[in-house]
């Protein structure tokens, strides 16, 4: 059973920071995924990776398979980007289907 | 091209009762999972579903169940609800079982008296 760990739990930037937030995991999978969540509730998938890196606007995701490890960046960060970013592993490993999901961290981007 | 649509967006129910959840997936889609989100336990995983089949469960007592229909719609009911129901329930689609990138609906929120 995988387990996940997300730094840091909260996170307070101002704007134009740069942003980088933290994922691990301990069982080998073949993708992670990273969500974002807006106040209200509704989730946006931002990244799905499996090795390198991805890169969507101001966001760059990382993976890491050997060291398990994942990472989430926001360049020039900026107000709109305050939200719960989520990051989430398959929980027996190997393939998507039932997923683990980390506590999240919530990121308030100052003016 | 329409997103994923939950139904109801809220409800209110009391201890006892059974609910029934409704999920249309994006066209195409023909994956559909199922997550409960609390304060306290955050995002967990409940079930998926892939051509009417459950292909996954998570770790939930059998009041909590779900089924797909052929139009790759999905259902979730939890009979004999209690106090510790009141969630934020979400559905995501996604093209294939075990590929693809999932797309959330806004969930239905579920406060049990």
């Amino acid at each position: 059973k995988n387990e996940v760990e997300q730094s840091p739990q909260n996170l307070t930037a101002q704007e134009g920071e740069f942003i980088t937030i933290n994922c691990s995991y301990s069982v080998g999978i073949s993708a992670l995924h990273w969500l974002q969540q807006h106040p209200g509730g509704g989730i946006v998938s931002l990244f799905m990776l499996s090795s390198g890196k991805k890169k969507h606007g101001r966001l760059i995701a990382t993976i890491n398979i050997q060291e398990k490890h994942s990472s989430l960046h926001i360049t020039a960060s900026h107000p709109r980007d305050s939200a719960v970013y989520i990051c989430a592993v398959p929980n027996y490993g190997g393939s998507q289907g039932n997923l683990i999901f980390g506590k999240g961290t919530k990121l308030s981007v100052k003016p | 091209k329409a997103g994923v649509t939950q139904t109801p967006r809220y409800l209110i129910k009391t201890r006892g009762q059974q609910v029934t959840l409704s999920c249309s997936p994006i066209s195409g889609h023909r994956s559909v999972s199922w997550y409960q989100q609390t304060p306290g336990q955050g995002l967990q995983f409940l079930f998926e579903y892939f051509s009417e089949t459950q292909r996954n469960k998570g770790n939930f007592p059998g009041r909590f169940s779900g089924r797909q229909f052929s139009n790759s719609r999905s259902e979730m009911n939890v009979s004999t609800l209690e106090l510790g129901d009141s969630a934020l329930y979400l559905c995501a689609s996604s093209l294939g079982q075990h590929t693809g990138e999932l797309f959330f609906g806004e969930g239905s929120r579920l406060t049990v008296l």
